[in-house]
């Protein structure tokens, strides 16, 4: 099955820095890779995600880029802000059904005023 | 638009009672459901999927069940539980065949004692 890989495990930033969290899959057949947002004692909230056939989205201060070959995948978020602080988690998906998620085990970022 | 609920939000029970968590959609018919674990500290683990009612598709054998009486409410159960059925439950839908995003619910914290 498939496997995901999340590093770091924790990530401290002041404000106004870049944050980069980096994710490997094992399975080539996966196609779908988003990234959810948790707060505590919430449910993950998905913020940006990427299909195959794209190597790079963009969402105002978040951007995810995708290399297939290497089978990774990573989130950069610009000018952080302390409301970006949060459990962070990427996943991956193979065929149509994009709610079979593998995730990675998560990072938590803190983002310093 | 659709909306997901879950309840109860926080649950304590003892060892070897039985448990019922339920999941319901609004907005949407035929979705996917899913139910989803995550362990303190960690990632989300998948544990069952429905692609339509009374279809349960389980993840990881284990002390629990899912079944699906409507087309959109999805129950967890289980007749005893265990102390290491602790965690926090997540129910997700997807459009269904769509290829479209998982969303999940708020969650319910179980701690079994």
């Amino acid at each position: 099955g498939e496997n995901v890989e999340q590093h770091p495990s924790t990530l401290s930033v002041q404000e106004g820095d870049s944050a980069v969290i980096k994710c490997t899959y094992s399975d080539s057949a996966s196609n779908y890779f988003p990234w959810y947002k948790q707060e505590l004692g919430k449910g993950p909230q998905l913020i940006i995600d990427i299909r195959s056939n794209v190597g790079e989205k963009k969402d105002q201060r978040i951007a995810v880029t995708l290399n297939k070959t290497a089978k990774h995948f990573s989130l950069h978020i610009t000018e952080t802000q302390p409301e970006d602080s949060a459990v962070y988690f990427c996943a991956a998906a193979g065929g149509t059904s994009y709610g079979k998620l593998t995730f990675g085990q998560g990072t938590i970022l803190t983002v310093h005023p | 638009s659709q909306t997901i609920h879950q309840w109860p939000a926080t649950l304590v029970q003892p060892v070897g009672s039985p448990l019922s968590l339920e999941c319901t959609v609004e907005g949407t018919s035929n979705p996917n459901l899913y139910w989803y674990r995550q362990a303190a500290g960690r990632g989300l683990q998948l544990l069952f999927y429905s692609v339509g009612i009374g279809q349960i598709s389980s993840e990881v054998p284990q002390n629990l069940s899912a079944s699906r009486p409507q087309d959109r409410q999805f129950i967890l159960s289980s007749k005893k539980l265990l102390l290491s059925d602790s965690g926090f439950y997540l129910c997700a839908w997807e459009g269904q065949g769509r290829g479209t995003e998982a969303f999940f619910g708020q969650g319910t914290r179980l701690t079994v004692v």
